[in-house]
């Protein structure tokens, strides 16, 4: 299948920093990407969609000066967390979309786990 | 986007087949079914995909009753390894292919 990329995996920062997760499609064009959050033993929580070349769509909630969305080109997306605090910590994951017959499949990346110290 | 309900835990043996059902009553013409899998820290990881009848691949089957309601994935002799939670998911690609996603199965598998 499709092949995601997640960068970071994993990242610990202070409280106040800002922090961006990089999002790549790595063998296909994805003009749409997803961004999710995940507690634990949770779901997973749309958090906006990106689409390239235009502003993201959020999801009633979340405040996109928070997360900022930045989708510019066909391959990559980038949520930036500013200001991070410990609330932020969570599960966050990408997925990208790729038509498949007269259906789409998502395929997601690895995620990044964000701690906020 | 059409809910789906399915059970929150289900526990199977090495070599058995698992069948986990889903409902989705409210499914619309144009929507379709998807299941994931999904292990501890990591994204989810596409299973299958259908909208009618029966859909197999390499690792798992999908059955879906003509009224289209509900939805079983059917994981043939699983493995320790195929310990993880299975999200069911109806996709409307009248919505741009947004998913909501239900609480999931933690399907566990002992020796």
């Amino acid at each position: 299948g499709a092949v995601v990329s997640q960068h970071p995996s994993r990242v610990i920062c202070k409280s106040g920093t800002s922090v961006k997760i990089e999002c790549r499609s790595l063998d296909f064009q994805a003009t749409t990407m997803f961004w999710y959050r995940q507690f634990p033993k949770q779901s997973l929580m749309l958090m906006a969609t990106s689409n390239e070349g235009s502003k993201a769509t959020y999801e009633q909630g979340v405040e996109k000066d928070k997360f900022l969305i930045n989708h510019a080109s066909l391959t990559l997306s980038t949520l930036t967390v500013t200001s991070a605090h410990p609330e932020d910590s969570s599960f966050y994951i990408c997925s990208a979309s790729i038509a498949s017959g007269t259906n789409e499949k998502l395929f997601f990346g690895s995620g990044t786990q964000l701690s906020v110290l | 986007l059409a809910k789906t309900t399915q059970p929150i835990s289900m526990d199977s043996y090495e070599g058995q087949e698992v069948n986990i059902t889903c409902s989705h009553n409210n499914i619309a013409t144009n929507d379709y079914i998807t299941w994931y899998q999904q292990f501890p820290s990591q994204g989810p990881r596409f299973i299958i995909q259908g909208y009618k009848t029966k859909v197999t691949n390499e690792v798992a089957s999908l059955f879906i009753p003509a009224d289209r309601k509900s939805s079983t994935l059917s994981l043939p002799r699983v493995s320790l390894s195929d310990t993880a939670v299975y999200y069911c998911l109806v996709v409307s690609a009248d919505s741009n292919y947004q998913l909501i996603w239900g609480a999931g199965t933690k399907l566990i598998i002992k020796p």
